[in-house]
């Protein structure tokens, strides 16, 4: 089965720097990436996805980027604000019956 | 409005008790997960559903188990709950390829 490996575990900038999270998956056939953030108490929610059709995808001040011959993809936040600190989980799967497998979690804090 | 709704969303009970966490969805999704996550750590999954009288046992090991009757409802039952069992329990849907969490029960077992 799919396994994916998130780095690092825990992360810590300053307000107004860039944050970059790392996954790499081992499935060449998993074709959908997306990522969650979850903040404290509350439940995962999606902030980007990916499909293995785009290399690059952007909203606003967050980006991903996915490279399928080194079957890794990251999050990269920019002009990072307080708001920003969270648990930002990566995940892959194919489609139809195949359910998301998770990374384990970047804990990103954004000092003012 | 279209969501994923769990209840109750917190739940302190005694070693023993049998418990059903409630999880439902109005966006018509075929397929529904749950998942146990302590606090900020990992998403584990121990139950999935691709449709209506369709359950498997995720990748976790886990005492509790899961109905399918309708597309809208997947209950998870605790037959005899322990304190090993305090977490936070989310349940999920998914459509083509986007998944939903719900507000998640958490759990404590005295």
């Amino acid at each position: 089965g799919e396994n994916v490996e998130q780095h690092p575990s825990t992360l810590s900038v300053q307000e107004g720097d860039s944050a970059v999270i790392k996954c790499t998956y081992s499935d060449s056939a998993s074709n959908y990436f997306p990522w969650y953030k979850q903040e404290l108490g509350k439940r995962p929610q999606l902030i980007i996805d990916i499909r293995s059709n785009v290399g690059e995808k952007k909203d606003q001040r967050i980006a991903v980027t996915l490279n399928k011959t080194a079957k890794h993809f990251s999050l990269h936040i920019t002009e990072t604000q307080p708001e920003d600190s969270a648990v930002y989980f990566c995940a892959a799967s194919g489609t139809g019956r195949r359910a998301l497998t998770f990374g384990s979690g970047t804990r990103l804090q954004v000092q003012p | 409005e279209a969501d994923i709704y769990q209840t109750p969303r917190y739940l302190v009970i005694g070693t023993g008790k049998k418990i059903t966490l409630e999880c439902s969805q109005t966006m018509g999704h075929d397929k529904m997960y749950w998942y146990q996550q302590d606090p900020g750590m990992e998403l584990h999954l121990i139950h999935y559903s691709y449709g209506v009288n369709s359950t498997e046992k995720g990748d976790l090991s886990s005492e509790s188990t899961v109905s399918r009757i309708r597309t809208e409802h997947f209950p998870l039952t605790l037959e005899s709950a322990r304190p090993s069992h305090t977490s936070q329990y989310l349940c999920a849907s998914r459509g083509m390829d986007t998944q939903y969490f719900g507000p998640g029960t958490r759990l404590t077992v005295l």
